[in-house]
């Protein structure tokens, strides 16, 4: 089985400034990564995903996330983001050899002119 | 236009009541999953269907049931619901495993 854990669950910050939403993820077999966004009163959309490679992965909207697999981590970064960024974030964890997509509970991230 | 959808979109019912909540998705994909949504919780996966005929229990399977009779449809089921099932509730598909999951845009229940 696997886990996600998003250690900060709200993200206030200021247009412009940079932001980083953390997430680890526990599994005992190989895993493929995403980030998830959901905007006020919408489904989710995919922000990036990791399935092999690079461990940087880049978004069209100026995200990026890296893989760390020795600290199992895939945390999400923006050098600088807009107020169009407030949204809900969800980090998601699926096992290589299966269908099954377990999430992390969620960040709130808040931009403020 | 490829997409996932949803009816109803809000349902106030009582508990007991049987409902449905259907999905249906236009991407010929072979991969559909319910979730639900709830504050603090993130999504848990209530079930998920590989292909026709193929379901399985997802995190939070207890008081749901499933069919895919046919590719493009996967109905959720609840026979007999209860407060603790209200929730939003999101129907995604995708290609395969692994792949971007496509979702729908949302069924918010109440039971009363």
């Amino acid at each position: 089985a696997q886990s996600v854990t998003q250690l900060d669950s709200q993200v206030p910050v200021f247009e412009e400034a940079p932001v980083e939403l953390r997430c680890n993820y526990s599994s005992s077999v190989s895993v493929y990564l995403f980030w998830y966004v959901q905007y006020p009163n919408q489904g989710l959309q995919l922000l990036l995903k990791y399935l092999s490679g690079s461990t940087l992965v880049e978004s069209i909207n100026g995200f990026e996330a890296e893989f760390n697999k020795s600290q199992t981590s895939f945390h999400l970064r923006k050098p600088s983001v807009h107020i169009s960024d407030t949204a809900e974030y969800f980090c998601a964890v699926s096992p290589i050899n299966d269908y099954k997509l377990s999430f992390g509970a969620g960040t709130t991230v808040t931009v403020r002119a | 236009e490829a997409q996932v959808t949803q009816n109803p979109r809000y349902l106030i019912t009582v508990t007991g009541k049987k409902l449905t909540v259907t999905c249906s998705q236009n991407m010929n994909h072979e991969y559909m999953s319910w979730y639900r949504q709830d504050p603090g919780l993130g999504l848990r996966q209530i079930y998920y269907s590989m292909n026709v005929e193929v379901t399985d229990k997802g995190d939070v399977p207890e008081g749901y049931k499933v069919s895919r009779k046919e590719k493009r449809n996967f109905p959720l089921i609840l026979e007999s619901p209860s407060p603790n099932q209200t929730s939003l509730y999101f129907c995604a598909s995708s290609l395969s495993g692994g792949d971007e999951q496509f979702f729908g845009p949302g069924t918010r229940l109440t039971v009363l």
